[in-house]
């Protein structure tokens, strides 16, 4: 069974960078499919972040583009987010998730527990 | 306001059968790209509840089916259970947006 863990402080300052690392276990992201960022909000729904290949390509929601990097780590199967210039805006449970492609259509097969971060000073 | 209009709410007794509609445009769901479903437990990460349309991945109850026709998706879920008490969300790929979700709707069991 796949397993991916997020992780991360639980308190970034406003215009400060929030970084996230989603460790993956049973199953190895050299092997494939790609792998995502998706947050919620307090009391609202799923956005879409971004994501990653094993082979590094990215894709970055518009929204966030110009603050999101997004970047994969295979020796340690892990991958991560790092978000610069947060508001209060950015407070949110962030879920890692891994995606299946069926080219061009894709679902979110396996999610991470979610890791609740705030922006605050 | 979201790319895929959900019912932001739905009810209904023990035994019956609820729908949840998702409905998108010609730039998603009517490209035509696939839709998905996902079941969100209070306090839990979503899970994949239906996949391309109407597929079931193993261990998800045939009382859950999906349907898709032109711009629109539904999520039927028929002999309503307690357990089945939860926020579903429908999730599509839109052609100038990327990978967009439903607002969500919650099912409650009456």
């Amino acid at each position: 069974q796949v397993q991916l863990q997020a992780s991360g402080p639980g308190l970034v300052k406003p215009s400060e960078t929030l970084s996230l690392t989603c460790a993956v276990s049973a199953y190895s992201i050299s092997s494939g499919y790609y792998w995502d960022w998706i947050r919620q909000p307090p009391g609202k729904g799923l956005d879409w972040i971004g994501s990653i290949h094993h082979s590094g390509r990215t894709y970055y929601n518009p929204s966030l583009k110009s603050r999101l990097t997004i970047s994969v780590d295979t020796s340690k199967n892990q991958f991560s987010l790092k978000l610069t210039s947060v508001t209060a805006a950015d407070t949110a449970v962030y879920y890692c998730a891994r995606r299946r492609d069926y080219g061009g259509n894709s679902d979110f097969d396996y999610w991470g527990q979610g890791t609740l971060v705030i922006v605050s000073s | 306001q979201s790319v895929l209009a959900q019912p932001p709410s739905v009810s209904g007794a023990p035994g019956q059968r609820v729908t949840i509609s998702c409905t998108g445009s010609s730039s998603n769901i009517g490209a035509p790209y696939d839709v998905h479903w996902y079941q969100q437990l209070p306090g839990t990460a979503p899970k994949l509840l239906i996949y391309r349309n109407s597929n079931r991945p193993s261990g998800v109850p045939d009382r859950f089916s999906g349907s898709k026709s032109g711009t629109s998706a539904s999520l039927d879920i028929t002999g309503l259970q307690a357990e089945d008490e939860a926020d579903y969300y429908c999730h599509s790929y839109d052609t100038s947006l990327s990978w967009v979700f439903g607002g969500g709707t919650k099912l409650i069991v009456l």
